[in-house]
This record gives C-alpha cells, structure tokens and sequence, in this order.
C-alpha cells in the first residue's frame, strides 16, 4: 500500500498521559499536514510541514502538542498532559507542495480517547 | 461566524436520486474548491477539485463554484448506496479550510 499511513490506529490514554502519534506520507511528498476531527466537524488544521520544516503551526496547537518531520519523511505529533478535550481523531495528510498542494491525501486517522 | 458554512444533513434519498450538497464560504480569497468523501472511521478522499467559476464533471459526479456568490455544490447523479457517506467541501486560502460536513444516506 503506498498511501499515507498512520499509528497506532486508536489509542486510549488516561488524562494526563503523553502520547505520540506517526505518520507516513506518501514517498514522493514533500508537505505534511496535521488535523484534528472531532464528531461532526471537518477536520481543523494544526500544523503542516515542507520537508523537515514545520512552516505554519494554528493558534489549536498549544504549548502541549509538538511535531516533528526530522528527516523530511516520517512526522510524529506528541501530545503531553493529554485532557479530555484532546479526544478526536488525528488525520496526516500528504501532498507534492507547490502546484499540486490542493491534492492532499490523508491518512485513516488516529483516533484517541482520553479517559 | 465560520470561514466555510455546510449543512450537516442528514440527507437520506433514495437509489437513484439526484443529490445536490452545497457549501458558503465568506471570504473572497479562497481560490481552489474542493470535495472530499469520508466514510465512517476512515480518512477523507478527494472526490473533485476546481479552481474558477463554471462547472467541472467527472462521471456521476459535477462540482459548480459560484463565486460571486460564494457558493459551491457538488451533485451526484444516480446516487447509489455506496455513496452513502459525510460529504465535505474544502476551500484553500493559504491553508485548507473544511466545512463541517454533510452525512448522506442513499437508500436501496
């Protein structure tokens, strides 16, 4: 399968607890993004990589969530002191950047429940 | 007020019906319009993108943008339950901006 993966798939925490989520993008893509979806919504931005730099990170990303893309491949979103309202699915997404950025691909998600 | 306004539905038809899913937006910025399918528990799959004014068709599927309305729709002729699934529009200005999604239900 060459698409976007992610894991674990699903992840249930107690508040309080750190937990850190991977994404694989496809090979070729150079931008990677990170969303949060929660029941009903769309999913709402967070983060987004060119390469190993993050370039733009939402004002939903508090002092608790960090990312990483170190070597421009594989990113990782480290949730610390994980609350109840942290609970959502966490989609990656991948596109070439540049002229093909609108065509994103995303993961099947992570959901997390914090318990 | 949101960037992207999209009724939530549920919108229940049955096989074969025409399905006509809209989405407002309130900034002029925005430039290329998207759809995206997303079934249960899975991540959402880009259906259709188009970037001007006018009509864009891909099989059962026709995406329109009005922008001097703001205003999108995406239609799905012969609906069949397999499109049973939430809807979302997508806009980009800078970032990607989602609607809220419509839950669409087709019914044999």
């Amino acid at each position: 399968d060459t698409g976007v993966s992610q894991n674990p798939r699903h992840k249930i925490t107690k508040r309080g607890q750190n937990v850190t989520f991977r994404c694989d993008p496809i090979s070729e893509h150079n931008r990677l993004y990170w969303y949060r979806q929660t029941l009903g919504q769309g999913p709402e931005f967070l983060t987004y990589f060119q390469n190993e730099a993050q370039l733009e990170k939402s004002r939903l990303l508090s002092d608790r969530f960090s990312a990483e893309r170190p070597k421009g491949s594989f990113s990782t979103l480290e949730i610390q002191r994980t609350e109840q309202g942290d609970s959502a699915m966490y989609l990656c997404a991948s596109s070439l950047g540049a002229g093909g950025s609108y065509e994103q691909y995303f993961g099947p998600g992570t959901r997390l429940t914090v318990t | 007020q949101k960037e992207v306004e999209q009724d939530p539905g549920p919108l229940s038809v049955p096989e074969g019906a025409i399905v006509s899913l809209n989405c407002t937006y309130s900034n002029s910025a925005f430039q290329y319009f998207m759809w995206y399918r997303q079934y249960s528990r899975k991540g959402p799959e880009l259906l259709m993108y188009t970037y001007s004014s006018g009509n864009k068709e891909d099989g059962r599927f026709t995406a329109q943008v009005d922008k001097s309305s703001k205003y999108i729709s995406l239609f799905i002729r012969d609906s069949q339950p397999s499109d049973s699934a939430t809807y979302l529009c997508a806009m980009i200005y800078n970032k990607f901006y989602f609607g809220s999604g419509t839950k669409l239900n087709v019914k044999p």
